[in-house]
């Protein structure tokens, strides 16, 4: 595609369920970031991805969050028994190089509502 | 502790004229400096960095300040177009890191016609 593509773009889920997010980068692109932005605030670093290296996951708030990357490619976020205040706009970029600069591209992100 | 802080939740302007959009931080080690400009419902957008080892860089209509001993940056647009209306973040990473970003909380740009 175009761009990077984050799915779903809106996701509703209960209290204790797990969900898991999309994110489809930029093809060609070899690091991939997540994000996540809540309500009132600035977006807070969750995951790096860059090639073959081992990911970067010291912005993971809990260990009920997960992310994987497959064959350097999709990545996929994961949160396990969500709580109310994991409610937050997901969001995914990628690059062809490192950093969040120029080359950077960020998807739409996904609207996550935990009730 | 936000380590990052744009003071102004909101800015209003009219076109053509000077945009000034602030950030302050309260971290030393941060030595890499980046706006970003969000569109609602979309992803948000690079738009121009900085190092510290610079005061000031140019791009266009946009030019970032910084100023290391007061640990505060801004953001010029001048002129001012209706385009530019966006919500704004101000991000810092250090150690070289351009991609553990820290961001602000955004301020809000309204350019009026």
């Amino acid at each position: 595609g175009a761009g990077v593509s984050q799915s779903p773009s809106n996701k509703v889920t209960e209290k204790g369920k797990d969900v898991e997010l999309r994110c489809d980068p930029i093809s060609g692109h070899t690091a991939l970031y997540w994000y996540r932005q809540s309500l009132g605030q600035g977006l807070e670093f969750l995951i790096y991805f860059q090639g073959n290296s081992a990911p970067d996951k010291s912005g993971l708030p809990s260990d009920r969050f997960s992310a994987e990357r497959t064959g350097g490619s999709v990545s996929t976020l994961t949160i396990q028994r969500t709580q109310q205040e994991d409610s937050a706009v997901y969001l995914c970029a990628s690059s062809s190089r490192a950093g969040l600069n120029t080359e950077a591209f960020f998807g739409q992100g996904t609207r996550l509502t935990v009730v | 502790d936000q380590q990052v802080k744009q003071n102004s939740p909101s800015l209003s302007v009219q076109e053509g004229r000077i945009s000034i959009l602030n950030c302050d931080y309260t971290n030393s080690m941060f030595d890499y400096f980046l706006w970003y400009k969000k569109y609602p419902a979309e992803g948000p957008t690079f738009l121009i960095s900085i190092s510290s080892i610079k005061d000031k860089n140019e791009d266009g209509r946009f030019t970032v300040f910084l100023n290391k001993s007061a640990k505060h940056l801004s953001l010029h647009i001048v002129p001012s177009q209706p385009g530019d209306s966006a919500v704004y973040f101000c991000a810092a990473g250090k150690g070289g890191s351009n991609y553990k970003l820290t961001f602000g909380k955004g301020t809000l740009l309204t350019v009026n016609p």
